[in-house]
């Protein structure tokens, strides 16, 4: 089956834009969680959503946002870009949730902001 | 503060040998780990799992030991091989959540032939 698609692939942004990304799950799986992946921090969580709802949050700014579709497909929105936003962001999906059921992660987006 | 915590940036194993990859926790009340591998310009992908009701799980040459008391695990390679060169990053899950999961800063394996 088709894996988890994120687009696009790589942006380029300067400061004070937004941008919004894209992410396509497993077809079936209901939960979708972002996140960011820095050299110095490694993965750190963005949010879950699960059936339309979020259901987490990470320890992000309010800059960071994001929703999810009635077909599963999510977006991630980040406004007012700042310099240290530049990161790959990671989107999972799974079945159920992130907790107890393997998720698989999309390529990811890898945004730099200048 | 950092729940999940992988003290070893970076690892160097000989081909055919061992690799220990190490994994520490400080909230007592997670009750499921993961490992996942990421390859350069990839997402990470699935690896192995252990509940907390066991203390060891393996998977071919995977294997994944818990120590409760300690807080720690480790996942083992056996052999270790050119492929197995990624980045492992252990993960941990709260007890009765599903919608969130912790994941440590990151080791990168480097196999040597």
């Amino acid at each position: 089956k088709a894996g988890v698609t994120q687009t696009p692939r790589y942006l380029i942004k300067t400061r004070g834009q937004q941008v919004t990304l894209s992410c396509s799950p497993i077809s079936g799986h209901r939960s979708v969680s972002w996140y960011q992946q820095t050299p110095g921090q490694g993965l750190q969580f963005l949010f879950e959503y699960f059936s339309e709802t979020q259901r987490n949050k990470g320890n992000f700014p309010g800059r960071f946002s994001g929703r999810q579709f009635s077909n599963s497909r999510s977006e991630m929105n980040v406004s007012t870009l700042e310099l240290g936003d530049s990161a790959l962001y990671l989107c999972a999906s799974s079945k159920t949730g992130t907790g107890r059921h393997e998720q698989y992660f999309g390529p990811g987006t890898r945004l730099t902001v200048t | 503060d950092q729940q999940v915590k992988q003290n070893s940036p970076s690892l160097s194993v000989q081909e055919g040998r061992i690799s220990i990859l190490n994994c520490d926790y400080t909230n007592s009340m997670f009750d499921y780990f993961l490992w996942y591998k990421k390859y350069p310009a990839e997402g990470p992908t699935f690896l192995i799992s252990i509940s907390s009701i066991k203390d060891k799980n393996e998977d071919g040459r995977f294997t994944v030991f818990l120590n409760k008391s300690a807080k720690h695990l480790s996942l083992h390679i056996v052999p270790s091989q050119p492929g197995d060169s990624a980045v492992y990053f252990c993960a941990a899950s709260l007890m009765n959540r599903d919608d969130k999961i912790i994941f440590g800063k990151g080791t990168r394996l480097h196999i040597l032939p």
